[in-house]
């Protein structure tokens, strides 16, 4: 079964840029959806098909999908973005089926 | 605007079974198929399967086969989604989304706010 690798947490200044990795065998091969979970709430969409942003995301939020490696970059990252983020794949391998990478905690310093 | 309102907090017995609908408004029902999502205590997000509006067809992650059914009503844009023989390691976040479309390949843009089933003894 096809497996996404997330570091467990992320940390960055105000200000700068934060990158969140996803990892998998050959994941530029598939589309990478990314989800922003703020504590006690939802999953939002932030990223769709590796670097499309649905209307209302801010441009500060992109990605990018090559090799083995996923990457959401969150540039000017503010104190409203900390939160958990997911990347998501369709694994059309096997068994048909969504797969979550295990999540990013990213904190604002 | 696009809702899609769940079921309030359930608290059930080990071997029982929940039932949790997503009521969805805003768009037209039977466009878009529905995905459910569950997320334990601290954990992260864990797909449970896909029904679709259009045609009821279902797809279900393997792990919960023989478990759970997905249903829809399209008079009141209702999907459904029942987990049978729960155990306490179902206790969970348990959240409907939508897909972009009528394909179950396709992201999700609209998410239930969630509904706590909690299985204790």
């Amino acid at each position: 079964s096809y497996v996404l690798t997330q570091p467990p947490s992320v940390s960055v200044a105000p200000g700068k840029t934060a990158r969140i990795t996803c990892g998998g065998n050959n994941i530029g091969s598939k589309s990478v959806h990314w989800y922003q979970q703020k504590p006690g709430q939802a999953p939002v969409l932030v990223i769709y098909y590796d670097s499309d942003r649905p209307s209302g995301i801010p441009e500060r939020f992109s990605g990018s999908n090559s090799g083995n490696t996923a990457t959401l970059t969150i540039s000017r990252v503010e104190a409203g973005d900390e939160a958990d983020y997911y990347c998501q794949v369709w694994d059309s391998s096997s068994d048909h089926r969504w797969v979550f990478g295990g999540g990013t905690k990213l904190t604002v310093l | 605007q696009v809702q899609l309102v769940q079921s309030g907090a359930e608290v059930k017995k080990p071997g029982a079974s929940v039932k949790v609908s997503c009521k969805a408004s805003g768009y037209t029902f039977t466009s878009y198929g529905i995905s459910w999502v569950r997320q334990a205590p601290g954990q992260g997000l864990e797909w449970m399967g896909w029904i679709s509006a259009y045609n009821g067809n279902t797809n279900y992650a393997q792990k919960l086969q023989g478990r759970v059914t997905m249903t829809t009503d399209t008079s009141t844009s209702t999907a459904y989604m029942e987990l049978r023989s729960l155990r306490s390691d179902d206790t969970a976040v348990y959240y409907c989304a939508r897909g972009r479309g009528t394909e179950q390949q396709l992201p999700f843009d609209y998410w239930g706010q969630g509904t706590l089933v909690t299985v204790s003894s």
